[in-house]
């Protein structure tokens, strides 16, 4: 079951803030954050377990609701290299990632 | 090697061609999976290998697409009778057991004309 984004895409100017949203209709065993820029691969961010934990990562952080089976992603003071495609996926063996949601930033 | 690597980085293939992709995963990684992406779209799942055995196939587009790994290393993913729905880039990643930190390849880009 194909994990669902929100939002599809974001514009910021450089600093502000943003929240990007991943929910599942099944239940989340773990949620797998990935950020991919133009023309390159895919890059690992974080991974979150069940627990409720929230993890960090510089100004980038996210957090885990197993019982709503949500993740969010927060970047905090944004800055031009945050620009790129966000994927959350989610699967306790396979990892099946949402559409992603777009972010630019502007200077 | 130090990272995943997949060859060959671009493809161009008749339409009706079979085309042969090759992934090779960071030694030591047990989980391996490819994904499709076309342009501007997400990462479509194809299918993953836990060693060299495939326990869901079912992300495969259709019965011209299919994949084999030897043990826990190479992997090929074979599409016969390409056609120009096939474009699109074939991305590899792998990691250890599965749900742990995935890394991918550069991708295969692969056109069909």
């Amino acid at each position: 079951q194909q994990p669902v984004q929100s939002p599809q895409a974001v514009i910021l100017r450089e600093g502000e803030d943003a929240v990007i949203n991943c929910s599942s209709s099944k239940a989340l065993y773990s949620v797998h954050w990935y950020r991919q820029k133009h023309g390159e691969a895919p890059v690992f961010l974080m991974i979150l377990l069940k627990g409720g934990e929230q993890k960090g990562h510089d100004k980038i952080s996210a957090s885990f609701n197993e019982k709503k089976q949500q993740s969010s992603l927060y970047l905090t003071a944004s800055q031009l290299s945050y620009s790129g495609t966000y994927f959350c996926g989610t699967g306790d063996d396979k990892i099946i990632f949402g559409k992603g949601t777009r972010l630019h930033i502007l200077p | 090697g130090a990272g995943v690597s997949q060859s060959p980085s671009n493809k161009v293939t008749e339409k009706g061609k079979d085309v042969e992709l090759r992934c090779d995963p960071i030694s030591g990684h047990t989980a391996l999976y490819w994904y499709r992406q076309r342009l501007g779209q997400g990462l479509e799942f194809l299918i993953y290998f836990q060693g060299n055995s495939a326990p869901d196939k079912s992300g495969l587009p259709s019965d011209r697409f299919s994949a084999e790994r030897t043990g826990e290393s190479v992997s090929t993913l074979t599409i016969q009778r390409t056609q120009q729905e096939d474009s699109a880039v074939y991305l590899c990643a792998s990691s250890f057991p599965m749900g742990t930190e995935a890394f991918f390849g550069q991708g295969t880009r692969l056109t069909v004309v």
